[in-house]
């Protein structure tokens, strides 16, 4: 059982660039959400997938977008990378809104230059 | 959204000291939990306590949701219990259900 999986692991970018991060979970959640952690700082927030079949922004959403492409899967893209975008990303996962534990991958750390 | 504020923000222990985090939140939560980040940046579930207490191991954790503050102990500290120590909650009134708030974290440092 290997709960929430990110790929890849880190990643450096020219600014201009785009990539896709991929996050899928095994455990039969039905919401997932992706958040950014700068130095000194919490998690933030940046998309979420309530169910299967909708996204929503969240606190920190311009120039990501994102993709529920399945249940177990919810991808984050970058379609014009810029060095503010430098940050550690974290996929999570909750069975279920309100009352449930989340569960985190273990990050992508991306690098803009 | 919820404001967290944990303190203290950083702490430097000796090997086989005890400490106390604490996390103050500004309204009611449904949902609150202690997250462990290692030196490899992996975040790891400590507590899901969203009222009450809870042990594991060295490690304990009491909620106290009518006051809004959350204690994290840890007794006879290891080297390996270093890292940030984080606090999120779940605002059950929020537009976006399921989201976490978290705090800026407690940098704990264990020496030998």
């Amino acid at each position: 059982n290997a709960g929430v999986t990110q790929t890849p692991k880190f990643q450096v970018l020219k600014t201009g660039q785009s990539m896709t991060l991929q996050c899928a979970q095994d455990m039969n959640h039905n919401s997932m959400y992706w958040y950014r952690q700068d130095p000194g700082m919490g998690l933030r927030l940046i998309y979420y997938s309530a169910s299967e079949g909708t996204t929503d922004k969240g606190e920190v959403p311009n120039g990501y977008n994102v993709s529920r492409l399945n249940k177990r899967e919810f991808s984050l893209r970058l379609e014009s990378a810029a060095p503010s975008q430098t940050s550690v990303y974290f996929c999570a996962s909750v069975l279920a809104v309100m009352n449930t534990e989340a569960f985190f991958g273990q990050g992508t750390r991306l690098t803009v230059v | 959204g919820i404001q967290v504020e944990q303190s203290p923000p950083d702490l430097i222990l000796q090997e086989g000291a005890n400490s106390t985090l604490r996390c103050n939140f500004s309204d009611s939560v449904n949902n609150l939990q202690w997250f462990h980040q290692n030196p490899w940046g992996q975040l790891i579930n400590l507590f899901y306590i969203p009222s009450g207490t809870k042990q594991n191991g060295r490690l304990s954790a009491t909620t106290v949701a009518t006051e809004r503050y959350s204690l994290l102990y840890i007794s006879s500290s290891q080297t390996t219990d270093s890292g940030v120590y984080f606090c999120a909650v779940e605002d059950w009134r929020g537009s976006t259900l399921g989201r976490l708030y978290f705090g800026r974290g407690t940098q704990l440092t264990v020496w030998p």
